[in-house]
């Protein structure tokens, strides 16, 4: 596609059920990024990866949180159980390559409200 | 550890005119790319302008330049001849010479053209 799509564009949920959120890169990109915004501030990293593999998820706060991409084209980004202080902008970013000149792409995110 | 500071919450401007947004980073690698992005009240990151540690020249893009102090630390973006779609949130980020490439992000500064 044009761009980094991702859905749903809102998600509502109440605390303690388990949510999916998707991520449809940039054809031909092979890195793939989690971030988590939340209100009022900037993106913190989830996690990433290159192609299939899941090569750093150190930025996930809980084993709640879980993340895969098993074709090596989109990712899903799953929380389970979820509770308030899960509620933000789940914005996904991929780039054509790794390296440190090369911008990433974001998504217009995921926002995910938890009653 | 790695950070990105800026300082600014919001900042208000005459159109047409310039203004600055403040950015300083910490990083103890000597390989990094800094990063400014344009997110718009609908959510997206847009990519504005890229950096890199080695560049001996001040990137510049359009109406946007940046304005890169190694010494100092500091990476302010200068957007020119301001618009009225120019009101947004700005976020600096740095992104890593090794490992996974993340970005690290600032807090952001609101940034509100008048007519």
């Amino acid at each position: 596609g044009a761009g980094v799509s991702q859905s749903p564009r809102y998600k509502v949920a109440k605390r303690g059920q388990d949510v999916a959120l998707r991520c449809d890169p940039i054809s031909g990109h092979v890195s793939l990024f989690w971030y988590q915004q939340a209100l009022g501030q900037g993106p913190e990293f989830l996690t990433y990866f290159q192609n299939e593999a899941q090569l750093d998820k150190s930025g996930l706060p809980s084993d709640r949180f879980f993340a895969e991409r098993p074709e090596g084209s989109v990712s899903t980004l799953k929380i389970q159980r979820t509770q308030q202080e899960d509620s933000a902008v789940y914005l996904c970013a991929s780039s054509l390559e790794n390296t440190v000149n090369q911008p990433q792409h974001f998504g217009d995110g995921t926002r995910l409200s938890i009653l | 550890a790695q950070k990105i500071t800026q300082t600014q919450p919001g900042m208000f401007v005459q159109e047409k005119e310039a203004v600055t947004l403040d950015c300083t980073y910490d990083t103890s690698d000597q390989s990094y790319g800094l990063f400014w992005y344009k997110q718009p009240s609908s959510g997206e990151m847009i990519f504005l302008i890229y950096q890199g540690s080695y560049d001996e020249q001040n990137a510049t893009e359009g109406r946007y330049s940046l304005n890169f102090q190694k010494a100092r630390k500091s990476a302010n973006l200068v957007i020119s001849a301001s618009q009225l779609g120019d009101s947004a949130m700005y976020f600096c980020a740095m992104r890593e010479g090794q490992g996974t490439y993340k970005y690290i992000f600032g807090t952001g500064t609101r940034l509100k053209v008048l007519a």
